[in-house]
């Protein structure tokens, strides 16, 4: 149960598009499509963005989609805004009833 | 609306014991898998267990496999995480959390934690 991994921190202006990676195994992220991503504002709970790789929940803005590709899943913000900077997580599914985070990407809005 | 309220946490010794327990309401509690999340101080998300709907499925984390315990009482709406052994490195905020599907799904809803701090 090695954790994903992700890059620390990725920065862009107001306006622009980032894109956060997330690596894993094929005993992981690569054997299953279900990989989410959430973000977390400091001293609060994490929120659900994505969900079996590229779906939205309900009242998530268009501007967050997520993708996959054998053991690497990314997130992409377009449009940043101010209100996006954050720590962002992603998180796979295992095998065996057991989960996997990502060790977490703090975004920066220039 | 769904609420997760945690309780339980608190300060303890290293090698005792701790049970940490969530309150759940605003949803049909037995249709839903549920987890425990932690989260050390300044550090990242590391999931803990999950357990399913019927509790037929149940995983841990390789780093408390074998002292932590994770049930749940459908009748109370409750989860729960017997802790025994702690270590200092167990000190976090455990959140609970619920997962869209009765198995494996995403988790899409997050209590706001409780504080647990091992040390003597």
């Amino acid at each position: 149960q090695s954790a994903l991994t992700q890059p620390a921190s990725v920065s862009g202006s107001p306006g622009q598009s980032i894109t956060i990676s997330c690596t894993g195994t094929s005993s992981d992220l690569g054997s299953y499509n279900l990989v989410s991503w959430y973000q977390q504002h400091p001293g609060k709970a994490p929120k659900l963005m994505i969900y079996e790789g590229s779906k939205r929940p309900s009242g998530v803005s268009n501007r967050f989609s997520g993708s996959k590709s054998g053991n690497t899943a990314s997130l992409t913000i377009s449009g940043l805004q101010a209100e996006d900077e954050a720590d962002y997580y992603c998180c796979s599914y295992a095998g065996s009833s057991t989960w996997v985070f990502g060790g977490g990407t703090k975004l920066t809005v220039l | 609306e769904v609420q997760l309220v945690e309780s339980g946490g608190g300060l303890v010794q290293p090698g005792r014991s701790l049970r940490l327990s969530c309150a759940a309401s605003g949803f049909t509690f037995d249709d839903y898998a549920m987890h425990w999340v932690r989260q050390a101080p300044g550090k990242g998300l590391e999931w803990v267990s999950g357990i399913s709907w019927k509790s037929g499925s149940i995983g841990y984390a390789d780093s408390v496999k074998g002292r932590f315990t994770i049930s749940r009482d459908n009748a109370k709406n409750s989860l729960y995480l017997q802790m025994n052994s702690v270590r200092a490195e167990d000190t976090a905020l455990y959140y609970c959390a619920k997962d869209m599907d009765h198995v494996a799904g995403a988790i899409d809803h997050w209590g706001q934690g409780t504080l647990v701090t091992v040390s003597s």
